[in-house]
């Protein structure tokens, strides 16, 4: 199956730093991605729509200054965390969707973020 | 907006029985998936249902969706503890701007014991 891979897979900054998080599919091209926040048993919430070319889409409530995307390639797209503070801490997903799956989306295996 | 609501959200069981757990969404959506999540992992795909009364079995869980009634089914079938998990469904968003987007239910933490 589709794979998607994330990286880092847990990182912890101090309050005020920038932290970046990639995001690659590894066996298909994927013209969109998708970010996700998750805090602790809550379910997934979309951040932003990342497009190959073009700006992201950010979810009402995002702030696309906090949260930079760039979808740099056909493969890979990173979300940069701006001035962290603690309430950034969470667990963030990416997700890239397959066209002719049934436009399934692979999802990545996630970044624990901690703000200290 | 596409609402999505699951029940119940948590759910203990015995080993042996059997459950359905519920996943209600509000607008029109064509396609629904399902996704298990173990703890501090990250999503793993169960079933991708892509017409009305699809009906897709894996071991023992079978999921179902009823796209005129906005509704899909996760059962559980003879329950045991590698089952315990949380579980997601996902309806599609089909509609203009939102086309791709998944809006994720609560999720229901599912926990098997003797």
């Amino acid at each position: 199956g589709a794979v998607v891979s994330q990286h880092p897979s847990r990182v912890i900054c101090k309050s005020g730093t920038s932290v970046k998080i990639e995001c690659r599919s590894l066996d298909f091209q994927a013209t969109t991605m998708f970010w996700y926040r998750q805090f602790p048993k809550k379910s997934l919430m979309l951040m932003a729509t990342s497009n190959e070319g073009s700006k992201a889409t950010y979810e009402q409530g995002v702030e696309k200054d906090k949260f930079l995307i760039n979808h740099a390639s056909l493969t890979l797209s990173t979300l940069t965390v701006t001035s962290a503070h603690p309430e950034d801490s969470s667990f963030y997903i990416c997700s890239a969707p397959r066209l002719g799956e049934g436009y399934e989306q692979y999802f990545g295996p996630g970044t624990r973020l901690t703000v200290t | 907006e596409l609402k999505v609501e699951q029940n119940p959200l948590f759910l203990s069981m015995q080993e042996g029985k059997n459950y359905t757990i519920y996943c209600n969404y509000s607008t029109t959506s064509d396609r629904l998936y399902w996704y298990r999540q173990d703890p501090g992992k990250s999503l793993e795909s169960l079933f991708v249902l892509l017409s009305n009364g699809a009906v897709k079995q894996e071991g023992r869980l079978m999921a179902s969706l009823d796209t005129k009634a906005r509704l899909s089914t996760l059962h559980i079938t003879a329950a045991v503890h590698d089952l315990s998990a949380t579980y997601f469904c996902a309806p599609f968003n089909a509609g203009g701007t939102s086309y791709g987007k998944l809006t994720f239910g609560q999720g229901t933490i599912l926990t098997v014991h003797p």
